[in-house]
């Protein structure tokens, strides 16, 4: 099955720098990859996620980039906000399943202000 | 959250005991989901339906139990054979696991302790 990894497992960055989380999958046929964010004591919410016939996406401020041949992507935060902090879970999937999301460890993000 | 409702907020299990949780949604989607969330780890697949009468076991469905009788519903018992049953449970649904882009929106989760 799919296996992803996600590093770092903690994350400490000034207000207004920039965050970058990575994650690699070792399924070839996924094609699907979604990033969560989840704030103490709630259940995560999709921030922005890519397909995998885009090599890059942006959302203001949010942007995820994807490597097929290296089976990697990330999550790039810029100017950072102390309401960023939160654990960001990366996801890996095969469309049409519905198993899918199979979940990296997380990262917990701290902007101090 | 999103139209997914977990309860209770906080449930404790005694030695041996069974217990439910509660997951319901609006969203009138097919497929629903429970994962189990421990510290410093991601989510779990537990179990999943993608349609009424009808579900799957997820990755980590030992001593757990499910029913789907209704859409909208979709709850988690914890049974006595689960030996290490603390953690958080989270309940998602999706409306189409047949599209390209699947999202899953997640209730607020149910924190599980054992007396």
């Amino acid at each position: 099955g799919e296996n992803v990894e996600q590093h770092p497992s903690t994350l400490s960055v000034q207000e207004g720098d920039s965050a970058v989380i990575k994650c690699t999958y070792s399924d070839s046929a996924s094609n699907y990859f979604p990033w969560y964010k989840q704030e103490l004591g709630k259940g995560p919410q999709l921030i922005i996620d890519i397909r995998s016939n885009v090599g890059e996406k942006k959302d203001q401020r949010i942007a995820v980039t994807l490597n097929k041949t290296a089976k990697h992507f990330s999550l790039h935060i810029t100017e950072t906000q102390p309401e960023d902090s939160a654990v960001y879970f990366c996801a890996a999937s095969l469309s049409g399943s519905a198993r899918q999301l199979t979940f990296g460890s997380g990262t917990q993000l701290t902007v101090l202000p | 959250d999103g139209g997914i409702t977990q309860s209770p907020k906080y449930l404790f299990r005694k030695e041996g005991q069974n217990v439910t949780l509660s997951c319901e949604q609006n969203l009138n989607h097919d497929a629903m989901y429970w994962y189990r969330q421990d510290p410093g780890q991601g989510l779990r697949l537990i179990y999943y339906s993608q349609i009424v009468n009808d579900f799957q076991k997820g990755d980590i469905a030992e001593g757990y139990s499910v029913s789907r009788e209704k859409k909208e519903s979709f709850p988690l018992t914890v049974t006595s054979a689960q030996k290490n049953p603390t953690a958080f449970y989270l309940c998602a649904s999706s409306s189409d696991y047949n599209l390209a882009k699947n999202i899953q929106y997640f209730g607020a989760g149910t924190r599980l302790s054992v007396l």
